[in-house]
């Protein structure tokens, strides 16, 4: 079966660290995206992407980073880690721009 | 700013309520409205609604949107407690040809046995 998956479940890192979250998606879908979510605020978008090579900043970009080299990965980079970047990250695909968005397990960074 | 509300926060009730959850928003370019539900992990689709006054039912589940109220509702008829979860309302926004999804801080929703 068709799906996303995101790597590692969790991670926890050290201040100033570079860390990457994998996200890879089986479904062939053009559209990604990164989230962050925390109490009280919801999903918040990060980055997204409708295709190879292409990126866009969300939301809460500051401190982040993405790259699509091909169609299946979106992996998101903390360039150095802040302890406010300590989140639950999901990632999630959709078929075009206009469909419902399909998310994976998500990923517990914990920054100290 | 756009913005996506959600209410009530939380929500207690018994095997075999009904309860209605109620999403309201105001978005610039709205296109159509997702209703989520998320247990522990990832937020799992329930329904989408770009239509005004048409409902989408799924079980026990359903919901409908009013445009010109700008909200939504999503009810759950005789809940059990694999009801509990969180619901997640989210509008998708199609502002100067991107297209995000805006989400609301969700209810939690606790059906006790």
């Amino acid at each position: 079966d068709a799906e996303i998956t995101q790597s590692p479940r969790h991670k926890i890192t050290e201040t100033g660290r570079q860390v990457t979250l994998a996200c890879h998606q089986t479904w062939n879908h053009n559209n990604m995206f990164w989230y962050r979510q925390d109490l009280g605020h919801g999903l918040r978008l990060i980055h997204y992407s409708y295709g190879v090579q292409d990126t866009n900043k969300g939301e809460v970009s500051d401190g982040y980073s993405v790259s699509r080299s091909n169609t299946e990965d979106l992996p998101l980079t903390l360039e150095s880690a802040a302890s406010s970047q300590t989140s639950v990250y999901f990632c999630a695909s959709s078929y075009r721009e206009d469909t419902e968005a399909f998310f994976g397990q998500g990923t517990r960074l914990t920054v100290v | 700013e756009d913005k996506v509300v959600q209410s009530p926060l939380s929500l207690v009730v018994h095997e075999g309520d009904t309860v209605t959850l109620n999403c309201s928003y105001e978005v610039t370019n709205f296109r159509s409205l997702l209703w989520y539900k998320q247990e522990k992990k990832a937020p799992t689709f329930l329904f989408m609604l770009t239509s005004s006054g048409i409902e989408k039912k799924s079980g026990r589940l359903s919901s409908i949107l009013d445009k010109k109220e700008l909200f939504s509702i999503l009810n759950i008829t005789a809940t059990q407690t694999g009801d509990s979860a969180v619901y997640l309302c989210a509008v998708l926004d199609a502002t100067s040809g991107t297209y995000k999804y805006i989400f609301g801080t969700g209810t939690r929703l606790k059906v006790l046995a």
